[in-house]
């Protein structure tokens, strides 16, 4: 079945750590994308990729790193310099054009203990 | 201007009743509009798309007015099922697209 896959559902972070968040998808999609969502509030966007080798930073991009080696792969890094990286991570993707909808993986629950 | 901006709510009402709420946006260039609806702790999923200057889709219509950038979802005969955050989305085409979500619009339907 086609879908898009992140991985883990639940993390946990010593403080201090860097930790990588996986989003795979099979829907040969150019467009993913990565955001954060905090309790009660809604998405704000980390980061976000057209193609391969490309991406651009969203609104929320410092503390965090992303690469897109594969068209099926866009894994997000939460560094120690991200101050509050306690959140709902959601990958999605997209064909690209603007008249396409968004599918969304399951998220990662990222807590810092 | 934010590019697009929702009333959080939280919205609620009885079941039975119709509820509406407005998303705006500020990129006049924009051509799509998506409404998402997320329960909670759960990823959103798609609800309807918007295109030209509606969509209806049994109990649930969304409308754009252009003129005024904005898109409106109003949601009839409203269920407990209803109850969930909806989601704005503008596409922003800025050389690459950037799928800008709004802070979301809270409903409860109370029985």
């Amino acid at each position: 079945d086609g879908g898009i896959t992140q991985s883990p559902k639940y993390l946990f972070r010593k403080e201090g750590q860097n930790v990588t968040l996986s989003c795979e998808q099979n829907l040969n999609h150019d467009a993913m994308y990565w955001y954060r969502q905090d309790p009660g509030q809604g998405l704000r966007l980390i980061y976000y990729s057209q193609i391969v080798n490309d991406f651009q930073k969203g609104d929320i991009a410092e503390g965090y790193s992303v690469s897109r080696e594969k068209k099926e792969s866009f894994p997000l890094t939460v560094t120690s310099a991200q101050k509050n990286p306690t959140a709902f991570y959601l990958c999605a993707s997209s064909l690209g054009s603007l008249n396409t909808e968004a599918f969304f993986g399951q998220g990662t629950r990222l807590t810092v203990v | 201007r934010k590019e697009v901006e929702q009333d959080p709510g939280p919205f609620n009402v009885p079941e039975g009743a119709t509820v509406a709420f407005n998303c705006t946006y500020s990129n006049s260039a924009s051509q799509s509009f998506f409404w998402y609806r997320q329960d909670c702790r759960k990823e959103p999923k798609l609800l309807m798309s918007v295109y030209s200057s509606g969509n209806e889709d049994g109990r649930f219509t969304a409308q754009l007015n252009r003129a005024s950038q904005y898109i409106s979802l109003l949601i009839r005969d409203s269920k407990l099922s209803d109850s969930a955050t909806y989601l704005c989305v503008v596409p922003q085409n800025f050389g690459n697209e950037k799928l800008t979500f709004g802070t979301g619009t809270r409903l409860t339907i109370i029985p």
